[in-house]
This record gives C-alpha cells, structure tokens and sequence, in this order.
C-alpha cells in the first residue's frame, strides 16, 4: 500500500501563472487535507475535503485558491496567478476516518 | 472551531534526559489527539495518537497522556537520543472535523 503520493515534489512558477498541486490519498482513505508551511514555521490548515464534497475550507484564501477531490482521481490544489508570497511547502494528509492522517512529502512551490 | 496551544516553542535536553512537550485545546468535542515528528525538509511523520477514552498511552520510549477534564494533553520522551532531535507537533480532531495543529516545539538533544 503506497503512501500518501503528492506530485510534483519541486514546483517552480513565474508571477501570475497557475501552479497546480496533486494528492492521491493512500488506498482506501476518502478524507484529504491540504496544509501549507513556511519555512521554520507551523502547519496552517487550508482545506478539509471528502470525495467530491469541500468539508472545511475556513483556511484557504478566498481569491486565487481552489480545491477539488474528483470521485475519481487526485485532490488537486490549484493556485491561480501565484505572487511571491505563495511560496512555500504544501502537505497533503490523507485519513480512512475521522483522525490518523499520514502526510505525503510534499510539494514545494517556489515564485520567481 | 479548535485552538490547540503547544510549549515550549524550543526544547534543548541533554542526551539520556528526558522531554516533555505540552499542549492545550479549546473544543471539548475533540476526541483525537495525534503526535507527529517533522525532521528538516521532511513530511510530519505520526508517532503515537490517544484517543479520548484512553489516559496514557505508552510506545517504548514514547508516551502520551491525555485530561479531558483540563483539555490538555502531553508528549514524553524517555532517554533521549539525537536521532529524538526535531519539531514536534501536537494536533487535534472530533467528528468530521479538520485536525488543528499546535505551533510546534523544536527539540535538541545534546550529545
């Protein structure tokens, strides 16, 4: 059973192009979470979501930021017209139920 | 929604000492309470989760305890080693509820 996979690991955009961020949950888990970190920093929670239904999406900012998890696919984080200030490490966890979420290793977005 | 407060931020212990790492929360409906290790560059990795209807917790030298009554729970590390060396996390869930990390505690084990 593969880990929680986040593709791609590096991610380097130009100022206002779109980065697009993937996660496929481990096997058999419909709970997904996205999480963005700055270096030396917390986990800040942006999206809770479950096949086709956005649960919890208080941390995500309300321009630019999007998020899906398709019955069939990846959960998909996009960002539309990135600014420096989006550069950072995005997790992607993954749980079967409520608790117990494994992380995958992340994407790291830099801006230039 | 959930608060979790976690101290210290930064923790320095002598190799073979022990580390305790404390965190608080605000939802009395939380009832799951995960501890994660993030080494430098890497993903947070769980190492050991309580549940609410549990008050310890132990995994070799690792071990959580959990007061539902004061809303806080505790991460202790025995015998430490450098390989212990990293940021811990404590977090929080209940329901259908996102989990709510605490800020982390940068832990050094001095050799």
């Amino acid at each position: 059973n593969a880990g929680v996979m986040q593709n791609p690991r590096h991610l380097v955009r130009r100022r206002g192009q779109e980065a697009r961020l993937r996660c496929s949950p481990m096997k058999g888990h419909s709970h997904v979470y996205w999480y963005r970190q700055l270096p030396e920093e917390g986990l800040k929670f942006m999206v809770y979501l479950q096949k086709e239904n956005i649960i919890d999406e208080s941390g995500m900012p309300k321009e630019r930021f999007s998020a899906e998890f398709p019955k069939e696919g990846p959960s998909i984080l996009r960002i539309q017209q990135v600014v420096r200030g989006d550069s950072a490490a995005y997790f992607c966890a993954s749980s079967p139920e409520q608790g117990r979420a494994f992380f995958g290793q992340g994407t790291r977005l830099t801006v230039v | 929604g959930e608060n979790v407060e976690q101290h210290p931020s930064t923790l320095s212990v002598q190799e073979g000492d022990s580390a305790v790492i404390k965190c608080t929360y605000s939802d009395s409906a939380s009832n799951y309470f995960p501890w994660y290790k993030q080494e430098l560059g890497k993903r947070p990795q769980l190492i050991i989760d309580i549940r609410s209807n549990v008050g310890e917790k132990k995994d070799q030298r690792i071990a959580v305890t959990l007061n539902k009554t004061a809303k806080h729970f505790s991460l202790h590390i025995t015998e430490t080693q450098p390989e212990d060396s990293a940021v811990y996390f404590c977090a929080a869930s209940g329901g259908y509820q996102k989990v709510t990390f605490g800020t982390g505690t940068k832990l050094q084990v001095i050799p």
